[in-house]
């Protein structure tokens, strides 16, 4: 059964730093999207991404993050300068037909800000 | 802006017995979908059980079930035969139903850490 991957599985960085969080949907989705779950607290929307281009994003998505999909098959999330406050798990999800498909999670990225 | 809301922060349940979860939310749409999500300890997310709301059947998988009281705006999730497996957090999620404009986001409540005692 396709699934939606993430890679790496767990980063550790250090404050300042850029990170390139990585993620294959399933190959003929076409809406993607970044969650994030901070330890303890409930799943949050980041972005959607439809086209080539940003659809959605909420107040979290500010200018220290990015999404692009490089090629046909990855999608990633880029945080320019990594804060403490960023650590979480970070989840990509694919859908096949936007507003009224089901979204399917990958594993997760937990990153770790010190 | 819509809402969802559980109040259950941790529930238990002895394996082999039926256990019910709370979800309500809250919005302003006619038209949306609700989800259970199930998070176990490697954190993965998995799709349990979807309802369309303009459906009036309750939707069900296997062991799981739900209660859908549209007026009341209450999701509720019953899992029956409880297995030790099912022990993991519950998410419910919103989405709204919009063909031509938003992706459809989802809204996550808190979650519920369920259980299962052996």
């Amino acid at each position: 059964e396709p699934e939606v991957t993430q890679t790496p599985s767990h980063q550790v960085t250090q404050m300042g730093q850029e990170v390139i969080l990585r993620c294959v949907p399933i190959s003929n989705h076409l809406y993607f999207y970044w969650y994030r779950q901070i330890l303890g607290q409930k799943v949050e929307f980041l972005v959607s991404f439809y086209n080539n281009e940003i659809s959605e994003k909420s107040e979290i998505f500010d200018d220290q993050f990015s999404v692009e999909r490089p090629d046909g098959s990855n999608f990633t999330l880029k945080i320019r300068s990594t804060k403490l406050e960023d650590s979480a798990m970070y989840f990509c999800a694919s859908s096949e037909r936007g507003g009224v498909g089901e979204q399917y999670f990958g594993p997760g990225t937990r990153l770790t800000v010190t | 802006a819509q809402t969802v809301t559980q109040s259950q922060p941790e529930m238990s349940v002895q394996e082999a017995e039926t256990v019910t979860l709370s979800c309500t939310y809250d919005t302003s749409e006619s038209d949306y979908y609700l989800f259970w999500y199930k998070q176990p300890p490697s954190r993965q997310m998995i799709l349990v059980i979807r309802q369309e709301a303009y459906k009036q059947q309750n939707a069900t998988e296997n062991r799981f079930s739900v209660n859908f009281q549209k007026a009341a705006k209450s999701f509720s999730l019953k899992i029956s035969d409880s297995q030790l497996g099912d022990a993991a957090m519950y998410f419910c999620a919103y989405r709204t139903e919009n063909y031509g404009g938003s992706q459809g986001n989802l809204i996550f409540g808190k979650g519920t850490k369920l259980s299962v005692k052996p």
